[in-house]
């Protein structure tokens, strides 16, 4: 079946820092991939996506390209902001699944 | 500009009772489902509707009943809660349930305790 794999966590940067969080998958077809973010005491937001290989999801300031060669779409940030502090997850769909498979989620911490 | 509203936000509930979660839309999808969140395992789907009258199970079906009798609702009920139910609950939304890049829109979430 279909999985994803992410950085394990917790992350904690100094504001201005580079992030990357890595994400790779398993997939049967050619799935869709998702990065979504869950602010404290929240749901999960769509924060960019993908939908063929070599494209580049970005949003607000966040960029994550398909790699279908390394099953890759690692998140990352050049400069992290205090308010980026959330829990970042990595979904994908894929063929007729009905479903978003989600990987277990990076909690980021950002220091001023 | 609703989107997708969940109720309640937080409950409580004694071994053994009932209780519905509510979860609505208003962005006519044909796709509503629920998902439980736990620590660590991100986040994992209950069960689906591909539309009104059409439900199926997901990963952990166990425990919960859903019946979707409108475009716009998706109740989801436990009918005798047990202290594994005790999880984070979002109902979310989609126009199409499969890829195609169709991004799923999530409610703000329901905090079960079962105690």
């Amino acid at each position: 079946g279909d999985s994803v794999t992410q950085m394990e966590g917790p992350v904690t940067l100094s504001e201005e820092a580079f992030l990357t969080i890595n994400c790779t998958y398993t997939a049967t077809g050619y799935p869709s991939l998702f990065w979504y973010v869950q602010y404290p005491g929240e749901g999960l937001q769509l924060l960019l996506k993908a939908t063929k290989a070599d494209d580049k999801g970005s949003n607000k300031g966040f960029e994550a390209t398909y790699r279908k060669e390394t099953t890759s779409f690692h998140l990352e940030k050049g400069s992290v902001q205090v308010s980026d502090s959330a829990v970042y997850f990595c979904a994908l769909t894929s063929g007729s699944a009905r479903q978003l498979t989600f990987g277990s989620g990076t909690q980021l911490t950002v220091l001023p | 500009n609703a989107g997708v509203t969940q109720t309640p936000k937080f409950q409580v509930l004694k071994t053994g009772q009932s209780m519905t979660l509510q979860c609505a839309q208003d962005m006519n999808h044909e796709y509503m489902s629920w998902y439980r969140q736990d620590p660590g395992m991100g986040l994992r789907l209950i069960h689906y509707s591909v539309g009104a009258g059409i439900t199926d199970q997901g990963e952990v079906p166990n425990g919960y009943n859903v019946s979707r009798s409108t475009t716009e609702d998706f109740p989801l009920r436990l009918l005798s809660a047990a202290p594994s139910q005790t999880s984070v609950y979002f109902c979310a939304s989609s126009l199409r349930p499969t890829g195609a890049g169709y991004g799923y829109t999530f409610g703000s979430g329901t905090r079960l305790t079962v105690v």
